[in-house]
């Protein structure tokens, strides 16, 4: 089973619109969790850390439900800009053999449509 | 600052050549890793470096070695490159309780 999976769409939204990406994980045993964004051709980079009571910034909103073991992130008024890939990431912390290992689900592609 | 620096950006490589791939951080972090990327897989880690003097293998090691040449560089060898090799090559850092930071990756094709 892979360590983080997600839905890999894509999802092709109009402006303006909601959309709620989901992931969930395997190991009950990672610490933290984050969703990074990648744009076509680049370097993934990171939109929000995910926290246990949720966490808001501007029109991003992430949830964390442990007992589940899912991640979501939830875009409102959607932009053209938001188009791009987004990846659910998970950490299982640092031990002395495991090192600080980051998985990474294979992503999410949104098109935010005029 | 310039965060992550990988070099070489594009490399065409014929098969069982080899080349080495290499990245710097100026971030002072610990932990180094080397991911590879292909289309519907998602990043898959190759080798990744605790600290400096220390590596150990990911998910996909096989066909490549690395070197944790001192707290900034970690680099990636191909020692004889195969098709199944060509990727895109992301170098990333991370320092205690912080997010991972990517280079800009190095598009690899072996002919």
């Amino acid at each position: 089973r892979k360590e983080v999976e997600q839905d890999p769409g894509p999802f092709n939204v109009p402006e303006g619109a909601t959309v709620a990406f989901n992931c969930t994980y395997s190991n009950s045993a990672s610490q933290s969790f984050f969703w990074y964004r990648q744009d076509c051709r680049k370097e993934p980079k990171l939109l929000m850390s995910v926290y246990s009571s949720g966490n808001e910034d501007g029109r991003f909103t992430a949830q964390l439900n442990r007992a589940s073991q899912y991640i979501s992130l939830l875009i409102r008024d959607s932009k053209l800009s938001d188009s791009a890939t987004y990846l659910c990431v998970v950490n299982r912390g640092t031990s002395q053999n495991t090192g600080n290992q980051f998985y990474f689900g294979t992503g999410t592609s949104l098109t935010v449509i005029p | 600052n310039a965060g992550v620096t990988q070099t070489p950006k594009f490399q065409v490589l014929k098969t069982g050549q080899s080349m080495t791939l290499q990245c710097a951080q100026d971030m002072n972090h610990n932990s180094m890793y080397w991911y590879r990327q292909d289309p519907g897989m998602g990043l898959r880690l190759i080798y990744y470096s605790a600290s400096e003097g220390t590596t150990d293998k990911g998910e996909v090691p096989n066909g490549y070695n690395v070197s944790r040449l001192n707290k900034r560089e970690f680099s990636l060898r191909l020692e004889s490159a195969a098709p199944s090799q060509t990727s895109v090559y992301f170098c990333a850092c991370r320092g205690t309780l912080t997010e991972a930071f990517f280079g800009q990756g190095t598009r690899l094709t072996v002919v």
